[in-house]
């Protein structure tokens, strides 16, 4: 069983839509990432969590760390956020350096 | 400034060549990291430089040898590559290495072995 488990696989909404993409971990973690990868490549960091939740513009990440477990929300979806979003966490007491990565969750946002 | 920027950003090269992939900030990090990816998989770790220090080689063969000029600069160099190294390579840095930072990942190299 992967560390960080990530649903859905794929994902396909309407452009307007409301998003969820979930994130479950099995270690203890001192932070969470959700990041999104475009196709060509770069990865951007959207947020860095350790509790509760944050929000930037249409994006709302939240984390319950008891239940470890967190959400990236999308609100009023649109094409340009057809992206890869990853989940990865940096591990407590696993080897320094090293972000467990979750196996993403490819969003496709129809116009 | 919040960019790690990698040059180049494609790479075709032969099994004999030798050459480098390079990664810069100006960020004041002093944790760089190279990724590897391959196609619908997440990045796997290949190196840590702490402090300009290779503080984690998660055993890579040793056609890729990574170099930490200063603190700002990471190069990987590449020497009798396999085509199953083809692949795209991600270079990120964080304040300091560990847990609980904020990492920044570059554009990537997309490197072609032929």
């Amino acid at each position: 069983k992967n560390e960080v488990e990530q649903s859905p696989q794929n994902l396909t909404a309407q452009e307007g839509e409301f998003i969820t993409i979930n994130c479950s971990y099995s270690v203890g973690i001192s932070a969470l990432h959700w990041l999104q990868q475009h196709p060509g490549g770069g990865i951007v960091s959207l947020f860095m969590l350790s509790s509760g939740k944050k929000k930037h513009g249409r994006l709302i990440a939240t984390i319950n760390i008891q239940e470890k477990h967190s959400s990236l929300h999308i609100t009023a979806s649109h094409p340009r956020d057809s992206a890869v979003y990853i989940c990865a966490v940096w591990r407590w007491g696993g080897s320094q350096g090293n972000l467990i990565f979750g196996k993403g969750t490819k969003l496709s946002v129809k116009p | 400034d919040t960019e790690v920027t990698q040059t180049p950003k494609h790479l075709v090269m032969g099994m004999t060549n030798k050459k480098s992939l390079k990664c810069e900030q100006h960020m004041g990090h002093r944790a760089m990291y190279w990724y590897k990816q391959k196609a619908k998989k997440p990045p796997e770790l290949m190196f840590v430089y702490s402090y300009e220090k290779l503080s984690i080689n998660e055993s890579v063969p040793s056609r890729f040898s990574p170099e930490c000029p200063n603190s700002s600069l990471l190069n990987l160099h590449l020497h009798a590559l396999q085509p199953e190294d083809s692949a795209l390579y991600l270079c990120a840095s964080s304040p300091k290495e560990g847990d609980g930072n904020t990492i920044y990942f570059g554009e990537g190299s997309w490197l072609t072995v032929v």
